[in-house]
Formats: C-alpha cells, structure tokens, sequence
C-alpha cells in the first residue's frame, strides 16, 4: 500500500475560516498533486509540485494555496472557506516523469 | 465535450461474471493508460499500468487499448463481491512532454457485484 497520509479526513467548518488540509508521504517522491473530487465529476488537479519549492497551479482554478518546504509534505490551505469549497480533496505523488500516482484516503470537506 | 468518457453506471452483475469497463477519448496523444479503483470512503488504487495498444494481463484484470479507436477498456473475471467499488479510468500524455505527470481522469463506473 501506498504511505501517502491526509489528515483530517473529515472537516466540518463554518465560512470564512481559514484551514489547513495536511498531506504526507514516506516514499521520497519528489512530485505531488491535489485533486478535487466531487460526486459524479473526474478529479479535477488544482495544485502539483516537482520538488521542495515549485508549485504550480493545475487545470481546475482554485482559491487555495499550497506549498512544499519538505519533500515529504504538501499542506493546502484555504484562508477563507466558502460553501462552494465543499469537496473530497485528494493528495497524491509520483516518483518520477510519468510514474503512477499514489493517492492518499482524501479529505472530505463540508462548509457551513 | 469531455477529453474522456465513461459511463457512470451503476453496474450490477452477479458474483462470478465477467465484466466490461470502458472508457473513450478524444485525444490521440494520449500514451499511457490507467485504472484505478476506488473503495468508499477511501482514495483511488492503481489496478492498471498500461502504454499504448494492446493487452496486458494481471491475476483476473485485464486492460485492452485500441488506439486507433481511442477506446480501453478494463475485464474483470470471475466477480466477486470485494470488486464492488467505483473504476476510474485514466491518461496522460508521452513522457517526452512537460505536462507527462497530468492524468485526465474519467468520471468513474460504479460497480455493484452481488452474491
């Protein structure tokens, strides 16, 4: 199995606050990703990272921001949460150029 | 219109048949083939690893590419219950390009084997 951990794995919040979505990995891969996952949509990639300091935005325009300071860690924080935030938040990572992703069990997210 | 189809289902089938996953898409550039299976409440799994066309088989799964019909699909013989779960069908581009890592998802068939 894949060593990828997201915490929590659920959220409840009310909007307007600001949360922190943790996503870490034990396999010393040097590229992750967040994706968006809702009830009969693709995943949606909204972050991705080749390495400690380089993020990129994916495909789905997101309000949160991540960054990699370790390689084993890729937080996604959303400053101000809003209903429209309501999602499953999936991390992954890859070993290498055209490796398969891990996936981490997610993050469901309700805002109140 | 979506770069990859495939059918939502749900798909019911009775323990110990064969089974028939598919997804289409548009663009032809696209090299290597994915599935992958996600259990409620939990991420996606890699099942299948696949590049370009043709079969490759593992224990009851195996995927098929038809490029030239941009068409794969995914059997699974001899159901059994622990199958049920939503079959996400993936790809991406050739290793060669800067945009490699992306995968473009299928929405998922959700699959319902019964006893």
């Amino acid at each position: 199995e894949a060593d990828i951990y997201q915490t929590p794995r659920y959220l409840v919040i009310g909007t307007g606050k600001k949360i922190t979505l943790e996503c870490s990995q034990t396999m010393g891969h040097d590229k992750m990703y967040w994706y968006q996952q809702d009830p009969g949509m693709e995943l949606h990639l909204i972050h991705y990272s080749y390495g400690v300091n380089s993020t990129e935005k994916g495909d789905l325009s997101s309000e949160s921001t991540v960054s990699r300071i370790r390689t084993e860690h890729f937080p996604l924080t959303l400053e101000s949460a809003r209903p429209s935030h309501t999602s499953q938040y999936l991390c992954a990572s890859s070993a290498g150029q055209g490796t398969p992703l891990h996936f981490g069990n997610g993050t469901r997210l309700t805002v109140t | 219109q979506k770069e990859v189809e495939q059918d939502p289902g749900p798909l019911s089938v009775p323990e110990g048949a064969i089974v028939s996953l598919n997804c289409t898409y548009s663009n032809s550039a696209f090299q290597y083939f994915m599935w992958y299976r996600q259990y409620s409440r939990k991420g996606p799994e890699l099942l299948m690893y696949t590049y370009s066309s043709g079969n490759k088989e593992d224990g009851r799964f195996t995927a098929q590419v038809d490029k030239s019909s941009k068409y794969i699909s995914l059997f699974i013989r001899d159901s059994q219950p622990s199958d049920s779960a939503t079959y996400l069908c993936a790809m991406r581009l050739g290793i060669n390009t800067g945009t490699a890592s992306k995968l473009t998802f299928g929405t998922g068939t959700r699959l319902q084997v019964t006893l």
